[in-house]
């Protein structure tokens, strides 16, 4: 079953920030946050991935709270392209599989 | 998705017929994991296999599913016997190094429709 907890679906005006939030309360201290995102018909696509400390890359950024209960992941300027579904996953650094939930699905709208 | 290459995207096969799928991983990437998403759900964990070895098979079902990632070539899903309740796509995905928190990159998957 899947450790995390995301709300199942959210929307967001082309342009604006997308803030998605992810519970993980049962984290433990060797499991790293991971986020991706599959867009219909397609695989999953990596985003991003963070221990404890915030990450940015070109595509997002992740804050994780101190606690590590929980995270964000951000989408700083959405655009329709990022209308997909978005998969918060805590895995184990030594873990072998990603255990995917439902998700969020994140609509942007013109 | 780029670097993950799977074939073919969509299959059809009648009940009782094989279906061989494909994975060729991304350049340099030597640890290969398999996936499947029935309509509607997400992915659930196949198998996951380094070059020769499989590693961890607990997602497999227990008849008629096997895989392989042979010394040279790609890695090969294959189910025998097909019946209705394969219908899914099924997704293949490598990394580098297994067991050091890299990210596992996602082919576009393969199709399977059963007649």
């Amino acid at each position: 079953d899947a450790k995390t907890t995301q709300p199942p679906s959210m929307d967001c005006a082309e342009g604006r920030a997308a803030n998605l939030p992810c519970n993980h309360s049962t984290i433990s201290g060797n499991e790293y946050v991971y986020w991706y995102r599959q867009i219909h018909s397609q695989g999953p696509q990596y985003i991003i991935h963070g221990l404890k400390n915030n990450e940015t890359n070109e595509m997002a950024s992740l804050i994780i709270t101190e606690d590590r209960k929980s995270s964000t992941l951000i989408l700083p300027h959405a655009t329709l392209r990022d209308t997909a579904v978005y998969y918060c996953i805590v895995k184990p650094i030594y873990g072998q599989n990603f255990v995917f939930g439902p998700g969020t699905r994140l609509s942007v709208l013109p | 998705n780029a670097g993950v290459m799977q074939n073919p995207r969509h299959l059809v096969r009648r009940r009782g017929q094989e279906a061989r799928l494909r994975c060729s991983p991304m350049k340099g990437h030597s640890h290969v994991y398999w996936y499947r998403q029935l309509p509607e759900e997400g992915l659930k964990f196949m198998v996951y296999l380094q070059k020769e070895n499989i590693i961890d098979e607990s997602g497999m079902p227990k008849e008629r599913f096997s895989a392989e990632f042979p010394k040279e070539g790609p890695s090969i899903l294959r189910i025998q016997q097909v019946v209705r309740g394969d219908s899914a796509a099924y997704f293949c995905a490598s990394s580098p190094r297994g067991g050091d928190g890299q990210p596992q990159h996602f082919g576009d998957g393969t199709r399977l429709s059963i007649l």
